[in-house]
């Protein structure tokens, strides 16, 4: 498989469910990255993953745990989210974070919905 | 701080023509261009450098101006396929990327 696959495509869950999205990238890049997707909202990056190390973190509530393994995965786990955390969950990789030359490749995406 | 692009909505018939604008109040390294159709990931359009350039496929192009700090991405001869939300980002040189609102473009036949 190729590029950046995201699993699950669409998930529905409860405000005390415990749930975990997955992202992995077969591009040989470092880094990656979360975004989130709201209607009617820009882009919005949540974390960045550099060599497996975190190198930001944009002001995410604690209910969103990242985990990098190694360059290849990253998780997103979710614990006690709120109805507002409903969003498209964008995986993404790139060769260089701390470059602006460098293009992201992005996934298909996590449809969350909170209920 | 994001960067403002404009406008908000384009509706095109096919063969038109369009310029969607991307601005920044900060001073820019890169401007990053995607495309996003409904329901799919952003895809990767064109990454313009610090120096003025201008860069093109096919029949899509885009121009970076950093003295303005703006960038334009120019379509022309539209087709049904360049239906989607066209985004900008922008990095500092060793910043992270920042996307703009967005433009949703529509192209009728």
């Amino acid at each position: 498989e190729t590029g950046v696959t995201q699993t699950p495509r669409h998930l529905v869950m409860g405000m005390t469910n415990k749930k975990s999205l997955k992202c992995e990238q077969h591009l040989g890049h470092n880094a990656m990255y979360w975004y989130k997707q709201s209607a009617k909202k820009p882009l919005e990056l949540m974390f960045v993953y550099n060599f497996k190390e975190q190198t930001e973190n944009n002001s995410v509530p604690s209910r969103f745990s990242p985990e990098c393994p190694n360059s290849s995965h990253l998780f997103l786990h979710l614990h006690t989210l709120q109805p507002e955390d409903s969003a498209l969950y964008l995986c993404a990789s790139s060769r260089d974070p701390t470059s602006g030359s460098y293009e992201q490749y992005f996934g298909p995406g996590t449809r969350l919905t909170v209920t | 701080q994001q960067p403002v692009q404009s406008p908000q909505a384009v509706i095109l018939r096919e063969g038109e023509d369009a310029v969607i604008n991307c601005s920044s109040s900060k001073a820019l390294y890169s401007v990053h261009w995607y495309r996003q159709k409904h329901g799919e990931a952003p895809v990767f359009l064109m990454i313009l450098l610090k120096g003025g350039e201008q860069k093109g496929h096919d029949k899509i192009s885009a121009s970076f101006n950093e003295k303005k700090q703006q960038s334009s991405l120019y379509l022309t001869a539209s087709q049904l396929s360049y239906s989607g939300t066209y985004f900008c980002g922008t990095t500092s040189r060793y910043g992270k990327l920042t996307f703009g609102q967005g433009t949703i473009l529509t192209v009728h036949p």
